[in-house]
């Protein structure tokens, strides 16, 4: 039992690149999330998945795009990336409130 | 909406001091309430948690007991070790689909 997997765990991308950041869980969760962490700061809701097909945006949507096509996998999308993506990125997934996270992808836009 | 509010940070102690954390929070009705840890370089786990008022929540030493009264579900520990720096994060739910509201989080140093 994984857990929560997310891939890379560091990359460094140039303004304008896009890219994929992969979420994986195995433990049949419904919802899962995607958080972003700047330095010293707390977690900012990106989008949520409340199942299969299904995604909703947080507080914090403006540049990413999300999908979920199976129960297991939830990608974020950066298109067109900005200094401003420069973060910690969590995905996480939840049973009964208790959200079980992965261990980031941190992320450097110059 | 529900919202928390936690203690700046960072907490500097010595091994074996006694540790509290603050948190207050504004929110409908009594909804469960959480304290997440982040080890340096690692994603958020459950610490502990108290689904109701009067629940005291304890794990690894750590206790937090939630207060309505005071609306408040303090974090504390009898005798930090060096092993416990982390930052510590309070949360409880938000408007549905069981997403979590989190605390700016406490950075706690302890130092042998």
């Amino acid at each position: 039992n994984a857990g929560v997997t997310q891939t890379p765990k560091f990359r460094i991308l140039k303004i304008g690149q896009s890219m994929t950041l992969q979420c994986t869980q195995d433990m049949n969760h419904n919802y899962m999330y995607w958080y972003r962490q700047d330095p010293g700061m707390g977690l900012k809701l990106i989008y949520y998945s409340v199942g299969a097909g299904i995604t909703d945006k947080g507080e914090v949507p403006n540049g990413y795009n999300v999908s979920r096509s199976t129960t297991e996998d939830f990608p974020l999308r950066l298109e067109l990336a900005a200094p401003s993506q420069t973060s910690v990125y969590f995905c996480a997934s939840t049973a009964d409130y208790e959200q079980y996270f992965g261990p980031g992808t941190r992320l450097t836009v110059t | 909406g529900n919202s928390v509010t936690q203690m700046e940070g960072p907490v500097t102690l010595s091994e074996e001091a006694f540790l509290t954390i603050n948190c207050t929070y504004t929110a409908t009705g009594y909804p469960s309430l959480f304290w997440y840890v982040q080890y340096p370089g690692e994603g958020l786990q459950l610490l502990l948690k108290a689904t109701k008022a009067d629940d005291k929540g304890s794990n690894k030493g750590f206790e937090a007991t939630y207060r309505k009264e005071t609306t408040s579900f303090h974090l504390e520990k009898g005798s930090v070790q060096v092993s416990d720096s982390a930052v510590y994060f309070c949360a409880l739910p938000t408007t549905g689909f069981q997403k979590l509201v989190f605390g700016t989080g406490t950075r706690l140093l302890v130092s042998p």
